[in-house]
């Protein structure tokens, strides 16, 4: 079965740096989303990328599925507090309804 | 507004009880989900319906039980051969395939 890898587990940045976030798949993504999670609530969708080499923006968030799809980066730039939380990838295998998630990065911002 | 309502927010449940979790959208989705999600874990798949009347086992459904009579609706039932219920329960709702799912604010389901 597929399985969805997220490195790092935690990160804690300083206010204003830059930083990324990876999802690694056990094989080829036929749909790769990212979502944001505040402590104790809902997710919230952030982006969905399909194509390979495919980059989307959304604010200072900007995610990239590599050319193989089998691997997504999250890059966030200059850090602020509002970006806190828990950052998580999910995936589709073979493009079906079943949803596979990555265990979740816990962003903290230090102001 | 449109959106995904669950309820309630806290659930406590005794042992050898079930209880039901309540999951609404009015987003006019065809689509529904339930996760769990453990601390330290992502979401694991509990189950998901495609069109009322109809749904699908996931990932970790034994002592899990739901149903699909409205599209608005889709409830989850913690039955008692659940033996490790504690979690965080999350809906969720899509247009048409896995796509963009769209999460209710969650339960959290505690063993007294």
């Amino acid at each position: 079965s597929q399985e969805l890898e997220q490195s790092p587990q935690s990160l804690i940045v300083q206010e204003g740096k830059n930083l990324t976030i990876n999802c690694t798949s056990s094989k080829t993504l036929y749909g790769l989303y990212w979502y944001k999670q505040k402590y104790g609530e809902g997710l919230i969708f952030l982006m969905m990328l399909q194509k390979g080499g495919e980059e989307k923006s959304h604010e200072k968030i900007t995610a990239k599925l590599d050319e193989k799809k089998q691997q997504s980066s999250l890059h966030i730039t200059a850090s602020q507090p509002s970006h806190a939380g828990i950052y998580l990838c999910g995936a589709a295998p073979t493009g079906g309804f079943k949803t596979i998630f990555g265990a979740g990065t816990r962003l903290f911002v230090k102001a | 507004d449109g959106g995904i309502t669950q309820s309630p927010k806290y659930l406590f449940r005794k042992e050898g009880q079930n209880v039901t979790l309540s999951c609404e959208q009015n987003l006019n989705h065809d689509a529904m989900y339930w996760y769990r999600q453990d601390p330290g874990q992502g979401l694991r798949l509990i189950y998901y319906s495609q069109i009322v009347n109809d749904f699908q086992k996931g990932d970790i459904a034994e002592g899990y039980s739901v149903s699909r009579e409205k599209k608005e609706s889709f409830p989850l039932t913690v039955t008692s051969a659940q033996k490790n219920p504690t979690a965080f329960y999350l809906c969720a709702s899509s247009s048409t395939g896995p796509g963009t799912q769209y999460f209710g604010p969650g339960t959290r389901l505690l063993v007294l």
